[in-house]
């Protein structure tokens, strides 16, 4: 079985300070991890992915993320917020045989102007 | 690529009444996925489909619901009879499954589903 948590559901931080997003995996195997990003009314949108390789993977709109195996995470993170990150944010994994995601419960992420 | 296409976009009927959602995938892609989001219960897997076959429909909450998929550019999402609690968003999603497939899923825009 696979599964995956995000243990915040609120994140607020002021516009041009750091952000961390948090996520932490459970998998069978080696895992495939995602980040999607959903703004109001809209769907998912991929932000990034870890398949392989190195373990700070870059992605869209100047967002990264970091695998890290011992601690089985993968935060998201951006050096510079802005309030137009504000968004819902979804980790999910899929790992081995598995065919489909597992996606956590979301972040909602508010950025403070 | 136009994406997947979703349609109606909004949807607002009353206790009783058949809704049918529609679904166009990303064309090539062989794989494609039916999600519920609610606030209460985040995002739900219904049912997907793999070249067309249900795969796994563990997730469909009951037999009021049904999904089909005729052919590999087109999917129903069916609820007959409605209730309230069906109200939700409803997400398609497609994703290729080839051998180098990662699993990454492109969805549409959502059919936001509001039963009175």
């Amino acid at each position: 079985a696979q599964s995956v948590a995000q243990p915040e559901d609120q994140v607020n931080v002021a516009e041009g300070n750091p952000l961390t997003v948090k996520c932490t995996y459970s998998v069978s195997g080696n895992p495939y991890l995602f980040w999607y990003v959903q703004y109001p009314n809209r769907g998912l949108q991929f932000l990034l992915k870890y398949i392989t390789g190195d373990n700070l993977v870059k992605g869209s709109y100047g967002f990264e993320a970091e695998f890290n195996k011992s601690q089985t995470s993968f935060h998201l993170k951006k050096p510079s917020a802005l309030v137009s990150d504000s968004a819902l944010y979804f980790c999910a994994v899929v790992s081995g045989s598995a065919r489909q995601l597992t996606f956590g419960s979301g972040t909602q992420l508010t950025v403070l102007p | 690529d136009a994406g997947v296409i979703q349609s109606p976009r909004h949807e607002v009927t009353e206790m009783g009444q058949e809704v049918t959602l529609r679904c166009k995938p990303i064309s090539g892609h062989n794989s494609l996925f039916w999600y519920r989001q609610t606030m209460m219960r985040g995002l739900e897997l219904l049912i997907y489909f793999n070249n067309n076959v249900p795969i796994d429909d563990s997730g469909m909450p009951e037999d009021r619901f049904s999904a089909k998929m005729p052919n590999a550019s087109f999917s129903t999402l069916k609820i007959q009879p409605s209730e309230p609690r069906d109200s939700a968003v409803y997400f398609c999603a497609s994703s290729s499954s080839g051998r180098d497939n990662t699993g990454e899923l492109f969805f549409g825009e959502g059919s936001r589903l509001t039963v009175l």
